[in-house]
Formats: structure tokens, sequence, C-alpha cells
């Protein structure tokens, strides 16, 4: 069965301090994956796509994430960290037929320190 | 930009009672979808439409009916409102069944059944 798993419910960082936020998925054949990120009342925006190819997708605000097929993991990376990019982040993966709906992890809560 | 409107923002409820939630969208889409979200867990699909006049059941279609009378407008029933209905409802579109499509969402609906 098609699945995401994000291990780490909540995850600190300072201001200015690199980020690493992790995706496992279960998906059999290649999958979509996603990243959205969920800013306070609002809904979810999309951060980056990865379609087969290059295995590093650039995003928004100078997120980018790493697809890797022997891990079956998609983690989200940044540089730097900006005290807005304190939200939740949700990785997702297409499901492979019938509604083709998303399907989500349970969502990293990101907070980050000054 | 995409825009997906909901209606209302929140909502109290009382259990037992009939509650409509409602989705507008003006990107010209053909697939819309209803997901829960609740804390700790990652969205989940409760119904979605590939067309107007017609309705899919998502992953977890109990206690819920879905109304798409348009391209444009697509309505979540809770005929009988539960407790355990207290959540998070989105609403998103998009352009169609492609693996590689995005998907647009409200702001989401904050419901609490009391």
């Amino acid at each position: 069965a098609q699945s995401v798993t994000q291990p780490d419910a909540r995850v600190t960082v300072s201001e200015g301090a690199s980020l690493q936020l992790r995706c496992k998925y279960s998906y059999f054949g290649t999958p979509y994956l996603f990243w959205y990120v969920q800013y306070p009342r609002q809904g979810l925006q999309l951060l980056l796509k990865y379609y087969p190819g290059d295995p590093v997708v650039q995003g928004v605000n100078g997120f980018e994430a790493e697809f890797s097929k022997s891990n079956s993991s998609f983690h989200l990376r940044k540089a730097s960290v900006h005290w807005s990019d304190w939200a939740v982040y949700f990785c997702a993966v297409r499901a492979s037929s019938g509604s083709w709906q998303l399907i989500f992890g349970s969502g990293t809560q990101l907070t980050v320190m000054p | 930009e995409a825009a997906v409107t909901q209606s209302p923002r929140s909502k109290v409820a009382v259990t037992g009672g009939k509650v409509t939630l409602s989705c507008h969208q003006t990107n010209n889409h053909d697939y819309m979808y209803w997901y829960r979200q609740d804390t700790g867990h990652g969205l989940r699909l409760i119904h979605y439409s590939y067309v107007a006049d017609s309705t899919e059941k998502g992953d977890i279609p109990d206690g819920y009916k879905a109304s798409r009378p348009s391209q444009e407008n697509f309505s979540l029933i809770l005929e009988l409102a539960s407790l355990s209905q207290t959540a998070v409802y989105f609403c998103a579109s998009s352009d169609g069944a492609g693996e590689g499509e995005r998907l647009f969402f409200g702001h989401g609906t904050k419901l609490s059944v009391l």
C-alpha cells in the first residue's frame, strides 16, 4: 500500500541554522512526491514536487529535497532557516490510480528559535 | 494564482445536527477534493469529484456526503454531526489526473461539534 511516514512530529532549530525534515515513502514503482507547507491559519501551499529525473529538486524560498529510491526517502532541506519558516510541513505521494489523490504524512511542526 | 474559497471559516455545530461546508474554485479545474485534518495526523481524503453531478468516495467517507452541482462548487454534508467529526476540513482542486499535478487548497474550515 502507498504511504508516507514523517518520523519527526516536531523539529526545533535556531534561526540561521540548517534544516532537514525527514520523509519516507512506500510505493510500488516510481513515485511522484510533494512537499507542502501550512502556515498558521492558512491552507496548504506547494513547496516543491519531484518528477522522475534529477533526484534533487529545488523549491520556493530556498528549500530543496532529495529523492532516494534506495532509501525510499524524500527529505526536505534548507541551508539557513528564517523565522518565517515556522509552519507545519507535509510530505505527500500521489496515489497511482483511482482518485489520483495525494496521500499525506502526518506532518512536522517546525519551530524556529531566535 | 488559482483560487479555492471555503465557507464558513469556522463553525460550531450541535451533535445530531446537519452541517454543510461549501467550496468554490475559480481555476476551471475538473478535480475537487475534501480532506479532513486531525491533530497529529496528515490529511485524509473523504470524497472527491472529477466531473459535475458526480462524486466518489475517498478513504474515510462514512458519515459524510458530497455534492458537485457544478464544476466550480463542491459541498461536504454531515447529515447527523457527531463529536468525532470535530476537525479542520480542507477543500482542494486540481487540473486533472496527471501524476505530477499539484493540488490547490482552500484556507480550511474549523468545525467543532458539541
